[in-house]
């Protein structure tokens, strides 16, 4: 079975742009979670959707934000980027089934976001 | 929110010595605990995880254990060789994911040393 992919793998923008990340969860996973890697901060949460809708979300300002289609695969975008953005965005499918979120995160190998 | 503390940060051991990795959460309510590995541009890959209402969990050379009373967890891993060598995470999650999902410890970078 085909892991979490996610496109791009590197991204270089510039400050004030936007930029759009994608993830395509493992086959049958229904929950995508997103998660923010950087040296200080280490990995945070950014939000989860379920069913196309967005069920948890992390203290990140509304720059970020994502979307879920029918078929699982998810969209981030982050809008007027920082230089602090730049960081690995790394994006987790799971099954969902228990409802309660404590089902296993399958990470992909993270887009690398460069904001200049 | 959850909080979680890792340590240490960094681990050196002798290839084949035995390595321990501890992290404390400090919600109570938390109720599965994932370790995953990371290496150099690689997203985190899970090597094990336990759920609340479990002491210990083992397979092959990786085995972690949880304290609920003292709110801990371990990862133990035995006959360490250098493919281990690695970032390691621990993370603790809230029944129903909450505000934060996944928390992570900083990591624990293992060093194995031939």
């Amino acid at each position: 079975k085909a892991g979490v992919t996610q496109t791009p793998r590197y991204l270089i923008k510039t400050r004030g742009q936007q930029v759009t990340l994608s993830c395509s969860p493992i086959s049958g996973h229904r929950s995508v979670s997103w998660y923010q890697q950087t040296p200080g901060q280490g990995l945070q949460f950014l939000f989860e959707y379920f069913s196309e809708t967005q069920r948890n979300k992390g203290n990140f300002p509304g720059r970020f934000s994502g979307r879920q289609f029918s078929n699982s695969r998810s969209e981030m975008n982050v809008s007027t980027l920082e230089l602090g953005d730049s960081a690995l965005y790394l994006c987790a499918s799971s099954l969902r089934t228990s409802g309660v979120g404590t089902d296993t995160q399958y990470f992909g190998p993270g887009t690398r976001l460069t904001v200049l | 929110g959850e909080n979680v503390e890792q340590h240490p940060s960094t681990l050196s051991v002798q290839e084949g010595d035995s390595a321990v990795i501890k992290c404390t959460y400090s919600d109570s309510a938390s109720n599965y605990f994932p370790w995953y590995k990371q290496e150099l541009g690689k997203g985190p890959q899970l090597i094990i995880d336990i759920r609340s209402n479990v002491g210990e969990k083992k397979d092959q050379r990786i085995a972690v254990t949880l304290n609920k009373t003292a709110k801990h967890f371990s990862l133990h891993i035995t006959e360490t060789q250098p493919e281990d060598s690695a970032v390691y995470f621990c993370a603790a999650i809230l029944p129903g994911g909450g505000a934060d999902g996944l928390t992570f410890g900083k990591g624990t970078h293992l060093i194995i040393q031939p």
